[in-house]
C-alpha cells in the first residue's frame, strides 16, 4: 500500500501567518497519463472532511486562494498563506493513483 | 447542488450487522462512484472502499473485505453499506463521499456513528 507521511502532526499558528504542512509518499504518485494524483481535505471538529485541492494544486470551487498545493513525485506540499481563524482544522493528504486508496495521518492546526 | 444524505446513529450489538444508507441528489447517481470511509473516535481516515452505481462492481481495501458489503440501488438513488460481525473495533463514523473530477473524495455526507455495544 502507499504510504503517505504528513508532518508535522501538529502546527500552531497566528493569525496572518504563514504555514506549510508536507505530506511524502513511499512511492511517486503520477501517472502515466501525466496527472499526479495527491489531494488535500481539511476537516473542521464536528464536521464532515472537505476537498480543499486536487491533482496537486488545482484549488476546489469555493476553497480561497490562501490555500495552495505543490509538489511532484512523491513530496507534496499545502500552503496557507495568510492563516485565518477558520483554517483551524486538520488537515490529511490523500493519494488515489493506486488502490487502496490512503490518507496521511493528518495534521491538527491550532491558533497560538 | 450535490447533497449525499446518510441515514441516523446505529447502535448494534456484538456479533450482529449494520445497514447505512447514503442517499444522493443533485445529480445523475450512476455517473459517480461512491467511496467509504470510516473514522475511528479521535482517529484519522480510512478508506472501506467504492461501488460504481451504474454496474454493481466495487473495490475494497483488503481490511474490509470481510467487514464490509456495498451495495446501491439505482431506483432510489441510494448507496449502502454494511457492515458485518460487529465487534467493538467497528464502532466509528462512517462517510460516504462522492468521486470528482480526478479526486475520489470530492462531496461528503454528514458522517453515520455507529456504536457497538451490548
Amino acid at each position: 500500500d502507499v504510504v503517505l507521511t504528513q508532518t508535522p502532526p501538529t502546527l500552531s499558528a497566528t493569525i496572518g501567518q504563514s504555514v506549510s504542512i508536507s505530506c511524502r509518499s513511499s512511492q511517486s504518485l503520477l501517472h502515466s497519463n501525466g496527472n499526479t494524483y495527491l489531494h488535500w481535505l481539511l476537516q473542521r471538529p464536528g464536521q464532515s472532511p472537505q476537498l480543499l485541492i486536487y491533482l496537486v494544486s488545482r484549488l476546489e470551487s469555493g476553497v480561497p486562494n490562501r490555500f495552495s498545493g505543490s509538489g511532484s513525485g512523491t513530496d507534496f506540499t499545502l500552503t496557507i498563506n495568510p492563516v485565518q481563524a477558520d483554517d483551524i482544522a486538520t488537515y490529511y493528504c490523500q493519494q488515489s493513483r493506486e488502490s487502496p486508496w490512503t490518507f496521511g495521518g493528518g495534521t491538527k492546526l491550532e491558533l497560538k | 447542488e450535490v447533497q449525499l444524505q446518510q441515514s441516523g446513529p446505529e447502535v448494534g450489538r456484538p456479533g450482529s450487522s449494520v445497514k447505512i444508507s447514503c442517499k444522493a441528489s443533485g445529480y445523475t447517481f450512476t455517473d459517480y462512484v461512491m467511496n467509504w470511509v470510516k473514522q475511528s473516535p479521535g482517529q484519522g481516515l480510512e478508506w472501506i472502499g467504492w461501488i460504481d452505481p451504474e454496474y454493481g462492481s466495487t473495490d475494497y481495501a483488503e481490511k474490509f473485505k470481510k467487514k464490509a458489503t456495498l451495495t446501491a440501488d439505482t431506483s432510489s438513488n441510494t448507496a449502502y453499506i454494511q457492515l458485518s460481525s460487529l465487534t467493538s473495533e467497528d464502532t466509528a463514523t462512517y462517510f460516504c463521499a462522492r468521486s470528482g473530477p480526478g479526486c475520489p473524495f470530492a462531496y461528503w455526507g454528514q458522517g453515520t456513528l455507529v456504536t457497538v455495544s451490548s
